[in-house]
């Protein structure tokens, strides 16, 4: 079974600046997805990024961006420029393509709160 | 183009009573999802559906049931409401696990059982 481990339960940063979110995982797959979701006070789960385990590159979408590190298993989302709007819970999650029934879920990590100060 | 629609939104519940938490989506997906979030506990999966017909539990079944007798709708019944089923629960939806897309979540519905 996949575990998905996000160990801050917290984080702040000043807007306009950069902050890392880290999460790391443990699965015996090697092909796979991982994903991070927002959270923001509104309860609305957001897709903010996704990465395919066999491309090396990492993926970018705008001031999000990970650092996919296949070999550590760890999987770390880098927002630039922080805004107010970025303020919100941050779950990594893993899922295994392909699967039947339950192996087609998502595994969440229990996520971190994020804080951006004005 | 409405995604995923929960209903309710809110939901306060009494010790014993039951209730039926809707969930459509009008994006033709064949994988339908429940999970509940728990404070600091991320989200757990409870029932899921591949397919109109075919429903299987999750990680945290007990003291639910789900059906799924078309492809837009998974509501989730909950029977004889415990306070340990005071949660927010989502219902999402995706494509077949073989596309890397995600899932696409509901709002939530924030129940509590008093």
């Amino acid at each position: 079974a996949q575990t998905v481990t996000q160990s801050q339960p917290e984080m702040s940063v000043q807007e306009a600046e950069t902050v890392t979110l880290s999460c790391t995982y443990d699965t015996s797959e090697s092909n796979y997805y991982l994903f991070w979701y927002k959270q923001p006070p509104s309860r609305q789960m957001i897709l903010v990024i996704r990465q395919e385990a066999y491309k090396q590159q990492n993926a970018t979408e705008n001031r999000f961006s990970v650092n996919f590190q296949k070999a550590a298993k760890s999987f770390s989302l880098k927002i630039s420029d922080s805004q107010l709007g970025d303020t919100a819970m941050y779950f990594c999650a893993f899922m295994k393509p392909g699967g039947i029934g339950a192996n087609s879920k998502l595994t969440f990590g229990k996520g971190i709160t994020l804080s951006v100060r004005p | 183009n409405a995604g995923v629609t929960q209903t309710p939104k809110f939901r306060i519940l009494k010790i014993g009573q039951s209730m039926t938490l809707q969930c459509t989506q009008d994006m033709n997906h064949n994988y339908m999802y429940w999970y509940r979030q728990d404070p600091g506990m991320g989200l757990k999966l409870i029932y899921y559906s591949v397919g109109a017909g075919i429903t299987d539990k999750g990680e945290v079944p007990n003291g639910y049931n789900v059906s799924r007798s078309t492809t837009e709708d998974f509501p989730l019944r909950l029977e004889l409401a415990a306070p340990s089923q005071t949660s927010v629960y989502f219902c999402a939806s995706s494509y077949p696990p073989d596309r890397v897309h995600g899932y696409t979540f509901g709002s939530g519905t924030r129940l509590t059982v008093v």
